[in-house]
Parts: C-alpha cells; sequence; structure tokens
C-alpha cells in the first residue's frame, strides 16, 4: 500500500469547514484512498473513500486531485465532537477480503475543533 | 446492530504475566482483525481471520502472541508471558461489504498496562 502525508495537527473553530489535507504520491491505479477517524478512547471509524472522482456523503466531502497525489478531506460545518485523530489509507480494495486488503494506518493528523 | 464488542476494557498485569482479550464481531462479519495501537501511533494489524482461518498473521510475535477463532465468531487474543513494550491499545475489527467493497468496523479496545 502506497504511504501517506498528513500534517500531524489542525485546528479549526467550530462551525467552519475543515479541510485536512493528505499526500499519497505513489498511489497505484488500482488504490482507494480511505479516511478513518478516532475519537479518544474509541476504535476507528470509517468516514469515506473514494477512487479519482470527489465523493460525498453524510458525514464529510473527500476531493481527490485529478493526478491522484493529494486528497483533501472536508468536514463542511466542524463541532466540537470532530475533534479526533483523522487518518487518510490508501488501499487496494477488493471485493474479496484478502491478505491484500489490511488497513495500513499512519499517525494521522489530530485536528482540534475550538468552541 | 450491534458493534464489535471487546473485554476487558482495561487490563493492568506484570511483566511475565499472561493475558487474554475477547472479541465478539458483528453478527454475520466473516472477516476478524486484531490491531495493537502504541500510544501516539496508528493501529497496526497484528493478525486477520476468514472464517476460522488465519489469513494474515506476518505481523504478529508469534512467540508470545496468539490468536484463534474456533468457530468462526467470537476470538481470543493472548499474550503469554507480556513485556513492558506490550503496553498498548488492542483492538478488533470486523468487516462486511459497504457497496461493492469491504469496510472495517472498530470495537472500542482493550487498554492493556504491563508494568
Amino acid at each position: 500500500d502506497a504511504k501517506t502525508t498528513q500534517p500531524p495537527s489542525m485546528d479549526c473553530a467550530e462551525g467552519r469547514a475543515a479541510n485536512l489535507p493528505c499526500n499519497h504520491s505513489t498511489i497505484s491505479g488500482n488504490e482507494y484512498v480511505y479516511w478513518y477517524r478516532q475519537i479518544h478512547s474509541q476504535g476507528p471509524q470509517y468516514i469515506i473513500h473514494g477512487l479519482k472522482n470527489n465523493e460525498t456523503n453524510e458525514m464529510a466531502s473527500l476531493i481527490i486531485t485529478e493526478d491522484r497525489k493529494s486528497s483533501t478531506l472536508i468536514l463542511p460545518h466542524a463541532t466540537l465532537r470532530d475533534t479526533a485523530v483523522y487518518y487518510c489509507i490508501v488501499r487496494v480494495a477488493t471485493r474479496r477480503e484478502t491478505s491484500g486488503s489490511r488497513l495500513t494506518f499512519g499517525e494521522g493528523t489530530q485536528l482540534t475543533v475550538n468552541p | 446492530e450491534a458493534g464489535v464488542a471487546q473485554s476487558p476494557r482495561y487490563k493492568i498485569i506484570e511483566k511475565r504475566q499472561s493475558v487474554a482479550f475477547w472479541c465478539n464481531p458483528i453478527s454475520g462479519h466473516a472477516t476478524l482483525y486484531w490491531y495493537q495501537q502504541i500510544l501516539g501511533q496508528g493501529p497496526k494489524l497484528l493478525i486477520q481471520f476468514q472464517n476460522n482461518g488465519v489469513v494474515d498473521d506476518s505481523q504478529l510475535p508469534k512467540d508470545r502472541f496468539s490468536a484463534e477463532r474456533l468457530k468462526g465468531v467470537d476470538s481470543t487474543l493472548k499474550i503469554q508471558p507480556a513485556k513492558l513494550e506490550d503496553s498498548a491499545v488492542y483492538l478488533c475489527a470486523s468487516s462486511s461489504l459497504r457497496g461493492s467493497l469491504y469496510e472495517q468496523y472498530f470495537g472500542p479496545g482493550t487498554r492493556l498496562t504491563v508494568t
């Protein structure tokens, strides 16, 4: 799986958009970009994933650059409950759950939402 | 639906003692994972089961760690004997198809302190 680079920490004001960047310059054509987050004392939680098109769900939006070498996770209206470590992961994703589908976590970005 | 259950939530033991952690995955999930998360780092995969068979245990320290999933449902992770560096949160996850791809759902973890 390709490595990712994220800033170690970011701050955001409550109610504003939080934009979390991720670099994955060695991503392969069959690798997806996944985002998970981990709130203190909880297990990681899936947020969103994408291959090359921008994606949006009830939690966030994912913007992937045309060359797929970087992406941005957008939380449109951050709340205090969004304070967490956010992990950007690139991995091969298949319809069969094999050893190649492991999640390889980096150190992530600690997002702190301030009142 | 009920999430991934883990017990105990906290455990304190002395070095060279043994310890076991239990995980009950989401009903119907065939794939189960154990991750180790050292403070300040992202989770690291220890072992992956597909039903009751091991798919990937390449990062499991087999001289002291063992895991089983005898009936393809619950799983137990054991450490014997424990070392100081085993202090970490042990996360269990299970996975199922989300759309066309598999997604992992994590439990709350067991925090192990080895003194």
